[in-house]
């Protein structure tokens, strides 16, 4: 148990569906992060949040919207999504900024059909 | 385009042996890196972080970091079977963190 929390742990949708994804921590961190992990690519870097505005979009489709209601709770809200989308998208939060450790959740294992 | 190199593996020691990773970037101006180890099917947790010049130790644990070469490595000291996992290393600079795709190491008993 890292102190992040991220619900569901799996999630089948179609493409026209709309989910969101959820992330939730207990360590009083004040930045969050959204990653994608793909089959054999690395862990890519989606939005982060710090003290709850965007300080980074890593040119991600907008069919992703993040949302960061506080410090605590991070959303990935879903539409539209593509067969290629399917991945493991991992939720981690740090104290400060990129600087220092990350505490990833379990992850959500998305399948796009 | 920033980059970070690893050797994808898998890369296979004997138990009890010294088991190197290695990792490259190509952005000079990089401040910190980590290296996470991951398990299958679970999350990255971190092993090591490193910020100058040298070797960092921790128990079995030895970070290199060489930033004229632009380089960093791991390397796991008594290898246990329990430390077969993928090992990821990422490179932070200007408030962006690279990770590389990983290299997958099994311990062999």
């Amino acid at each position: 148990e890292t102190g992040v929390t991220q619900t569901p742990r799996h999630l089948v949708m179609g493409m026209t569906n709309k989910k969101s994804l959820k992330c939730e921590q207990h360590l009083g961190h004040n930045a969050m992060y959204w990653y994608k992990q793909s089959a054999k690519k690395p862990l890519e870097l989606m939005f982060v949040y710090s003290l709850e505005e965007r300080v980074e979009n890593n040119s991600v489709p907008s069919r992703f919207s993040p949302e960061c209601p506080n410090s605590s709770h991070l959303f990935l809200h879903l539409h539209t999504l593509q067969p290629e989308d399917s991945a493991l998208y991992l939720c981690a939060s740090s104290l400060t900024g990129f600087n220092t450790e990350a505490f990833f959740g379990q992850g959500t294992r998305l399948t796009v059909v | 385009q920033k980059e970070v190199e690893q050797n994808s593996g898998p890369l296979s020691v004997p138990e009890g042996a010294i088991a190197s990773l290695n990792c490259t970037y190509s952005d000079r101006g990089s401040q910190s890196f980590f290296w996470y180890r991951q398990y299958s099917g679970k999350s990255p947790e971190l092993i090591m972080f490193i910020y100058s010049n040298g070797d960092k130790e921790d128990g079995r644990f030895t970070a290199q970091l060489n930033k004229a070469s632009q380089y960093v490595s791991l390397l796991i000291r008594d290898s246990q079977p329990s430390d077969s996992a993928t090992y990821l290393c990422a490179v932070e600079s200007n408030n962006d963190m690279r990770f590389g795709a990983g290299t997958r190491l099994t311990v062999k008993p």
